[in-house]
């Protein structure tokens, strides 16, 4: 079946200009993660939506990140007023469900930001 | 809160070579995941495993294996008889599953290989 799948697959903006993500999970997968991955670094986690409920927005570096998710569908990372230190991958994962058990993640390919 | 350590930035070894990806975590939850992710060049991040806190079994999978032991927190792998298509950097990651019902993955810092034929 159709993987995670993101767009575009590479943006160049000027700093602070706004920029939005895009996100297809797997269909019926309820939970949706964006991470990003500045270059030659792990992954950090931004944000998380399960189902309806409200997201977690934990991870989210400043309120000039901000996303959005229509039902179990897709989903949105919103950044503006960019900076040159939010270049980076931006990389959106999907799984089944969440709980008390952990089930893998499936990434989609990213999106490479980079602000000029 | 927790934490994944891969102190291996960078691995070099020759076609055939058996290596070791180590990883060492830190998590106050009992309950919890461990996971392996392979991200090749193309970029994109590929699931290897998933073990949970309660399973100590050790796993192998073709040339894949993985060494799992809670008494130090680590979670190894290791891949014999390399091949160059194993070049890529590999992730370490873990989630808390018990108070935690996010499930988001905390990584390592990941540990490039490269396979030189």
């Amino acid at each position: 079946g159709a993987g995670v799948s993101q767009s575009p697959s590479n943006k160049v903006t000027e700093k602070g200009k706004d920029v939005e993500l895009r996100c297809d999970p797997i269909s019926g997968h309820t939970a949706l993660y964006w991470y990003r991955q500045r270059l030659g670094q792990g992954l950090e986690f931004l944000i998380y939506f399960q189902g309806n409920s409200a997201p977690d927005k934990s991870g989210l570096p400043s309120d000039r990140f901000s996303a959005e998710r229509t039902g179990e569908s897709v989903s949105t990372l919103t950044i503006q007023r960019t900076q040159q230190e939010d270049s980076a991958v931006y990389l959106c994962a999907s799984s089944p469900r969440t709980g008390k058990v952990s089930y893998e993640q499936y990434f989609g390919p990213g999106t490479r930001l980079t602000v000029t | 809160a927790q934490k994944v350590t891969q102190a291996q930035t960078e691995i070099s070894v020759v076609e055939k070579e058996d290596v070791t990806l180590d990883c060492v975590y830190e998590t106050r939850d009992t309950t919890y995941y461990l996971f392996w992710y392979k991200q090749p060049p193309s970029g994109e991040l590929v699931f290897l495993i998933r073990r949970n806190s309660f399973d100590e079994q050790n796993e192998i999978s073709g040339r894949y294996s993985w060494n799992f032991q809670k008494s130090t927190s680590s979670f190894n792998f290791t891949i014999t008889a390399s091949q160059v298509v194993d070049s890529a950097v590999y992730f370490c990651a873990l989630s808390e599953a018990g108070r935690n019902a996010g499930n988001m993955l905390t990584f390592g810092g990941g540990t490039r290989l490269m396979v030189k034929p």
